[in-house]
């Protein structure tokens, strides 16, 4: 039972436009939410997160909006560069019942053309 | 600071033998969670460490896998009787409480 999905298992995007990857979850208990970024051969490394009381968090060239009622979040990354070239993996845990275990989608690789 | 360490960073052993993988989490973190990805897979959780609180276990497969957290600090993650689909890259995270957790670089196993 997969309770977070990332469709998308690929992304290619120019430099300089937007790049937008998705997440889909069906566990309503869910109240934080996460996307990291991953190279290969290295951990993957925090980007940003949400918590389930807010529908938007902005850090830089990367913003993350949350639909609770279609239990959707996204990751905008604008503008993409080349260097944003990783696979993305979004995440989801309850806090309040479970701590920090995080539970992740397959992950979405970007590709960032020059 | 120092980030999450874990070692080693590559272990190749045969069916049948056991083996431990190590994590030093950062300073002060009072969680601790391991996680694998097989290739091709995303990142499947296995255990979680929160302070004195007894670990959840629901993620290890099997009971060949278990994992201690001495003092509080560093885990030794131990895989008895390995099997070739034991095969992953091996992760360990920690946090602060109801913080985002940070990963350290992994551990490669490979089982021959």
């Amino acid at each position: 039972d997969q309770q977070v999905k990332q469709n998308s298992p690929s992304l290619s995007v120019q430099e300089g436009r937007i790049s937008i990857l998705n997440c889909d979850y069906t566990n309503s208990m869910f109240d934080y939410f996460l996307w990291y970024k991953k190279y290969p051969a290295e951990g993957p490394t925090f980007l940003i997160s949400i918590s389930s009381i807010k529908d938007k968090n902005e850090d830089g060239r990367f913003t993350v909006f949350l639909n609770k009622s279609a239990k959707h979040l996204s990751l905008h990354i604008v503008p993409s560069q080349p260097g944003d070239s990783a696979v993305y993996f979004c995440a989801a845990s309850m806090i309040y019942n479970q701590g920090g275990k995080l539970i992740f989608g397959q992950g979405t690789e970007l590709s960032v053309k020059p | 600071g120092a980030g999450v360490s874990q070692s080693p960073s590559n272990k190749v052993t045969e069916k049948g033998k056991d083996v431990e993988l190590r994590c030093d989490p950062i300073s002060g973190h009072t969680a601790l969670y391991w996680y694998r990805q097989s290739l091709g897979q995303g990142l499947e959780f296995l255990i979680y460490f929160q302070g004195n609180s007894a670990p959840d276990k629901s993620g290890l497969p099997s009971d060949r896998f278990s994992a201690e957290r001495t003092g509080g600090s560093v885990s030794t993650l131990t895989i008895q009787r390995t099997q070739q689909e034991d095969s992953a890259v091996y992760l360990c995270a920690s946090s602060s409480s109801g913080r985002a957790s940070y990963f350290g670089p992994g551990t490669r196993l490979t089982v021959t």
